[in-house]
């Protein structure tokens, strides 16, 4: 679908609190997912994956959480830091089937008050 | 090992005028992707490859073409530029599942006066 709103949703939460973001994502046969953070200026950057397979995975300070039953995902991040500020998407995709297309959800802002 | 590269950075075109933005990657890839993300947006898919010789439609494919003779690179071509092609343009790769393996480039700002 197309997006609509001009603004981001926006989360704003303390240095040293933890952060969970949320995506809900569109596609019942997608069966991988990644999320990526994007600093003003800046391409997207890599944080972690997870494939539909398990339901949860952990990084450093980062947990992605999956829930195939409601299509959704989330995003942990433990102790947030003022350098944790950024847009952060959620994607999607079909890893390894006739279609590998990667589709972004529309990204949650993320500004850490110190 | 540069990862994936994108020229130009910047780049101004007249209403008409044509382009090709490259987008080179050195990790052997299979799957390349181009977006563009608007102002304050998220990023909308062009144009997708699943490997040298196959290219396929995104959600926003009108006024771009693509090719993919090679792995390594993925030009995106807009033959007759106009205003509503004012954006960033960012490649991508995906290489598989690993927590190393998937790279945006750093993007080209497109304006089309």
């Amino acid at each position: 679908g197309e997006n609509v709103g001009l603004h981001l949703p926006t989360l704003s939460v303390q240095e040293g609190d933890n952060s969970i973001i949320n995506c809900a994502y569109s596609n019942s046969a997608s069966d991988y997912f990644i999320w990526y953070k994007q600093e003003s200026g800046k391409g997207p950057q890599f944080i972690i994956d997870i494939r539909s397979n398990m339901d949860k995975r952990q990084g450093q300070r980062v947990t992605v959480l999956l829930n195939k039953t409601v299509k959704h995902l989330s995003l942990q991040i433990a102790a947030t830091q003022p350098g944790d500020s950024a847009v952060y998407f959620c994607a999607e995709s079909q890893y390894g089937g006739a279609t590998n297309k990667l589709i972004f959800g529309t990204g949650t802002l993320l500004a850490v008050q110190p | 090992n540069a990862g994936v590269t994108q020229t130009p950075k910047f780049r101004i075109l007249k209403i008409g005028q044509s382009m090709t933005l490259q987008c080179t990657q050195d990790m052997n890839h299979n799957y390349m992707y181009w977006y563009r993300q608007d102002p304050g947006m998220g990023l909308k898919l062009i144009y997708y490859s699943v490997g040298a010789g196959i290219t396929d439609k995104g959600e926003v494919p009108n006024g771009y073409n693509v090719s993919r003779s090679t792995t390594e690179d993925f030009p995106l071509r807009l033959e007759l530029a106009a205003p509503s092609q004012t954006s960033v343009y960012f490649c991508a790769t995906l290489g598989g599942y690993s927590t190393d393996t998937q790279y945006f480039g750093p993007g080209t700002r497109l304006t089309v006066l």
